[in-house]
């Protein structure tokens, strides 16, 4: 069983649909991490988080400590916004236990 | 923006022959790290380094590999002898401080086996 489940593996909308990208985790973490990774391969951090929610521009991301699970919603989706999004976790000091990612479509 | 450089992006070897790939950290940045991600799979950490030592390594990171920080700007990863199995994208990625801190990545350095 992965340590880290994604939900959905793949996710198309049109632009401006409302996105939700699940994240559970069945290990003890210090924090989690939303990225986002682009056709090309970049990696590029958009949130870490312990607990709540935290906001950036259209996306919001929010954590459930005692369930397990965490959220990432895209607001107003645009096609710029296509890419895989991965969630990982934070275990011990410094290793991240990353999903397997959710490839966002978005059409116009 | 400062932003954390890898060299090469491409990398092609013959299977048992050594590589190095290269990573500049971003410069006031103190943890650094190594990940890979096999075509079509999922990221995967190798390991990690502070104080000039690693502080953690996965199960994957065996005596085939080592790190370091030969100067002042550089952190390598080398494999000593390659493997087919070795081919994938190699992330560097280097942070501030430890736990509440955010990880920024490298570009990549794709790495073929032949």
């Amino acid at each position: 069983k992965n340590e880290v489940e994604q939900s959905p593996q793949n996710l198309t909308a049109q632009e401006g649909e409302f996105i939700t990208i699940n994240c559970s985790y069945s290990v003890g973490i210090s924090a989690l991490h939303w990225l986002q990774q682009h056709p090309g391969g970049g990696i590029v951090s958009l949130f870490m988080l312990s607990s709540g929610k935290k906001k950036h521009g259209r996306l919001i991301a929010t954590i459930n400590i005692h369930e397990k699970h965490s959220s990432l919603h895209i607001t107003a989706s645009h096609p710029r916004d296509s890419a895989v999004y991965i969630c990982a976790v934070v275990q011990g000091a410094q290793k991240l236990v990353f999903g397997q990612g959710t490839r966002l479509t978005i059409n116009p | 923006e400062p932003e954390v450089t890898q060299t090469p992006s491409h990398q092609v070897t013959q299977m048992g022959q050594e590589v190095i790939l290269r990573c500049v950290p971003i410069s006031n940045h103190l943890y650094f790290y190594w990940y890979r991600q096999i075509l079509g799979q999922k990221v995967e950490f190798l390991v990690s380094f502070y104080n000039n030592e690693i502080s953690e390594k996965s199960e994957i990171f065996d005596d085939q590999f080592s790190v370091e920080r030969p100067d002042g700007s550089n952190f390598t990863l080398k494999i000593r002898s390659t493997k087919l199995e070795d081919s994938a994208m190699y992330f560097c990625a280097s942070s501030p401080a430890l736990i509440g801190d955010t990880q920024y990545f490298g570009p990549g350095t794709r790495l073929t086996v032949l």
